[in-house]
């Protein structure tokens, strides 16, 4: 079946520093690849999606690559700001299995 | 944009009573989800819901719970009886499609059970 790994479980950073938040994943279809963000005190909300394998998804200076030969839908941002401090989720979608599957998420903290 | 509302907010709850969590999906969507989060943890799975019926459930997804979208109306999850380990909070999703679609995701309710 479909999973996700994201492995790093907490990321700080300073203001203005680059970001990468890796996820891989594992599919035997054609799945749909998101970001998800999560602030505190609310539900899940779409940074990005991509649906073609190999184009790259951005929003709000936040880009991810969807990479077929390394399974991987990694996060960067270039220079992150305080209000960036949140949970990332990676997730994976696919037509063919119902439920979309959640990582482990990743809490960004950024100091000012 | 379309919004996904959860009534109530907080929920306090004795053990082994009965507690049904409401969500107000996005109007023109067909697919409804329920993730459980446990405090600073991540989200976890439920169950999905389509055309009246679970399309997919997780282990978490005890005898207990039920969903349901009666007439489409509100779209509950229901715990009966519940436990302490149900003490969590339940957000729920909808999506106009399976899998490749974004889920709009309600503000959660806050479940604690005593």
């Amino acid at each position: 079946g479909n999973s996700v790994t994201q492995m790093q479980g907490q990321v700080t950073l300073s203001e203005e520093e680059f970001l990468f938040i890796n996820c891989t994943y594992s599919t035997t279809g054609y799945p749909t690849l998101f970001w998800y963000v999560q602030y505190p005190g609310e539900g899940p909300q779409l940074l990005l999606k991509v649906t073609t394998a190999n184009n790259k998804g951005s929003s709000r200076g936040f880009e991810a690559t969807y990479d077929k030969g390394t399974t991987s839908f990694h996060l960067q941002k270039a220079s992150v700001q305080e209000s960036d401090s949140a949970v990332y989720y990676c997730v994976l979608g696919d037509r063919d299995n119902n439920a979309p599957r959640f990582g482990a998420g990743t809490k960004l903290s950024v100091k000012p | 944009g379309p919004k996904v509302l959860q009534i109530p907010s907080h929920q306090i709850i004795d053990m082994g009573q009965m507690v049904t969590l409401n969500c107000d999906p996005v109007s023109n969507h067909l697919y409804f989800y329920w993730y459980k989060q446990i405090l600073g943890q991540q989200m976890e799975f439920l169950v999905n819901f389509y055309n009246g019926k679970v399309m997919e459930k997780s282990k978490l997804f005890k005898d207990q719970f039920s969903v349901e979208r009666p007439d489409g109306s509100y779209f509950t999850l229901k715990i009966q009886p519940t436990a302490l380990e149900d003490s969590a909070v339940y957000f729920c999703a909808s999506s106009s499609d399976w899998g490749i679609a974004e889920q709009f995701f309600g503000p959660g309710t806050r479940l604690t059970v005593l």
